[in-house]
């Protein structure tokens, strides 16, 4: 069975503490690795597409690796703007328009 | 307006109700989504409509019918809704096409549905 699993649930970080959030995927023929940010009472913000094991994406303080059976978001130094909840979603080969998501990572960043 | 906007923001209805959510995509693109989103679990995609076409049901109650008159408008009507329903519902749309890169899709700020 497909899954997506995100780790940890919550992480509680200070100002400038960098960290790294968790997607470890069991799909077959992934097609690409997403990941969003999702504000309270927002939709979910488009972050970053990922297509191959090795594959690196960078957007200001956060930073996305992709390997064969996970995916990182890496948080430098960052602020409590940075507070969120961080999704990752997988597609498959033969799945085009579905996306799988993972359950979240809550993001709390505290001066 | 730009992006993906849904209206209403938010609804109470009663199980009785019946209710429509509007979703509008100012991004030129051609296939759109439906979501369920319920507290501390993972969206649940509903619907998927291609060039209007509906591609995907992902085995949702018949008493969410959803619509697509064209590819820059979604509808989803609510009909005898039970409690368990309340959620975030998200509509988002992404460039179609089969195969290939890219699909990333883009989330409008939701409705929040309260069922009574």
């Amino acid at each position: 069975e497909d899954q997506v699993t995100q780790s940890p649930e919550a992480l509680r970080l200070q100002e400038g503490e960098s960290s790294s959030l968790n997607c470890s995927y069991t799909v077959s023929g992934l097609r690409g690795l997403f990941w969003y940010r999702q504000d309270p009472g927002k939709g979910p913000e488009f972050l970053f597409t990922l297509y191959s094991a090795g594959e690196e994406k960078e957007k200001e303080r956060l930073k996305a690796t992709l390997t064969k059976k996970e995916s990182f978001l890496h948080i430098t130094a960052p602020k409590p703007e940075d507070s969120a909840t961080y999704l990752c979603a997988v597609r498959k080969t033969d799945s085009w328009g579905k996306l799988q998501f993972g359950a979240g990572t809550q993001v709390v960043v505290t001066p | 307006e730009t992006g993906v906007t849904q209206t209403p923001r938010h609804l109470v209805m009663g199980m009785t109700n019946k209710k429509s959510l509007k979703c509008e995509q100012h991004l030129g693109h051609n296939a759109m989504y439906w979501y369920k989103q319920s507290a501390k679990k993972p969206l649940e995609l509903m619907f998927v409509y291609n060039f209007k076409e509906q591609t995907e049901n992902n085995s949702v109650p018949s008493r969410f019918s959803p619509e697509c008159p064209n590819s820059s408008h979604l509808f989803l009507h609510l009909h005898t809704l039970q409690p368990e329903d309340s959620a975030l519902y998200l509509c988002a749309s992404s460039p179609a096409g089969a195969g290939g890169m890219g699909n990333e899709q883009f989330f409008g700020p939701g409705t929040r549905l309260t069922v009574l």
